[in-house]
This record gives C-alpha cells, sequence and structure tokens, in this order.
C-alpha cells in the first residue's frame, strides 16, 4: 500500500523558514517523480514544486522560486521541501504527491504552514 | 502559472446526471488529457480519473471521463450524497514544465 506521510509544518513569523518533510512507503520511491502541491484556506490546488528521481532537476512555481528548494534523500525514502523567506501567502496545506507517467495518483493527508506574526 | 479553467459550481438532484468541464490549452489538456481529483471537505484530494478515461481500481464505474480538444469532461451518472465534494481537473503543461490545475467545481446533489 503507498502512503505517504508530512511532517514538520507549523506556525512560523514572516521572514522565517521551515523545513516539511514526506515519508514514502508501498512503492519503488527512487524511481518516482515527487511533487509538492499546497492549498491555501478555502483556496483551490496549486502545485508548488517538482523533483526528478535522482534529485538531478529540479522544477518551480513562480510564486516559491527562490525562496523554496526542493530536495530527496532515496535512502531514507523522503522528499523535503525547504521553505525561506515566508510569506503570508504561503499559509497553506502542503501535499506532497507521487507522480505516475503524467498524472498525480496518490496524495499524503497534508501538513499545515501557518505564516503569521 | 496559468490554469485550468473549472465552472465554480454545480448543482444537480439526487440519481441525477452531472457533468463537469475543464478547459486547459493545447500544451496541457489537449496533449495529454487530464487527471480527475475528488476532495472532500477536510481530505487530501483522490485520483478519480486518469489519461481521460481511466479509473484507479475501486472508482465507482458511475464516473466516466472524456476530452475533446482542450476540454476534459468528467460525467458522474446516478449521483449520491457522497459525490458532494470538490472536483479537481490536472494536467502537466509542457511549455511551462508545471501542473496545472483547474480551480475547483463544487458539486453539490440536491
Amino acid at each position: 500500500e503507498v502512503q505517504l506521510l508530512e511532517s514538520g509544518g507549523g506556525l512560523e513569523q514572516p521572514g522565517g523558514s521551515l523545513r516539511l518533510s514526506c515519508a514514502a512507503s508501498g512503492f519503488t520511491f527512487s524511481n518516482s517523480v515527487m511533487n509538492w502541491v499546497r492549498q491555501g484556506p478555502g483556496k483551490g490546488l496549486e502545485w508548488v514544486a517538482t523533483i526528478s528521481p535522482g534529485g538531478d532537476s529540479t522544477y518551480y512555481a513562480d510564486s516559491v522560486k527562490g525562496r523554496f528548494t526542493i530536495s530527496r534523500d532515496n535512502p531514507k525514502n523522503t522528499l523535503y521541501l525547504e521553505m525561506s523567506n515566508l510569506r503570508a501567502e504561503d499559509t497553506a496545506v502542503y501535499y506532497c504527491a507521487k507522480r505516475q507517467l503524467d498524472y498525480l495518483d496518490y496524495w499524503g493527508q497534508g501538513t499545515l504552514v501557518t505564516v503569521s506574526s | 502559472q496559468a490554469g485550468l479553467t473549472q465552472p465554480p459550481s454545480v448543482s444537480k438532484g439526487l440519481r441525477q446526471t452531472a457533468t463537469l468541464t475543464c478547459t486547459g490549452n493545447s500544451n496541457n489538456v489537449g496533449n495529454q488529457g487530464a487527471a480527475w481529483l475528488q476532495q472532500h471537505q477536510g481530505h487530501p484530494p483522490k485520483l478519480l480519473s486518469y489519461r481521460n478515461n481511466n479509473r484507479p481500481s475501486g472508482i465507482s464505474e458511475r464516473l466516466s471521463a472524456s476530452r475533446s480538444g482542450n476540454t476534459a469532461s468528467l460525467t458522474i451518472t446516478g449521483l449520491q450524497p457522497e459525490d458532494e465534494a470538490d472536483y479537481y481537473c490536472s494536467a502537466w503543461d509542457r511549455s511551462l514544465s508545471a501542473w496545472v490545475f483547474g480551480g475547483g467545481t463544487k458539486l453539490t446533489v440536491l
């Protein structure tokens, strides 16, 4: 059974930093393209970042480019999202999602990030 | 990044049929179609359909998807109370190298 478990969310002040983790199991993590998608309160889904299986290629939404860094540790089956210079508009539930071909087939339960003073 | 276009809300009666639409362009929906996700309040998204009309195991046969040009559609027949949820379409945009999502359609079952 595929499982994705996010952690690391919490309350942070504007300008602060947070590191999210996503522990994966039930599939070959090292062969999978992984993604972060977020959902602001009462809003729709917004893609944040994508990383290739080996970690050599990364892609970012314009809204987070230069502030967020996606990475992975394949031996630990873990995906990360380093977030810095946080803004109020980064407040959201952050989901990690696994890519299968050209669609996202499994999603984690999400972790809530709140940016507020 | 530009998103896909979905109507904000659709309301239908119990046991009726609802068709949800999603419009993109030739770089996303028109390229390899769209996937559809269902989200109940307080829960993560769940994949319903991919590559236009493939359903993951366990997804009801009352759901079917299709695509015509740059517009994808999800049809749900015999609406049940549990179908009341938010529905999102998604696609990989080859020109943006980014996932794009629709704004979501809130389906209400009357």
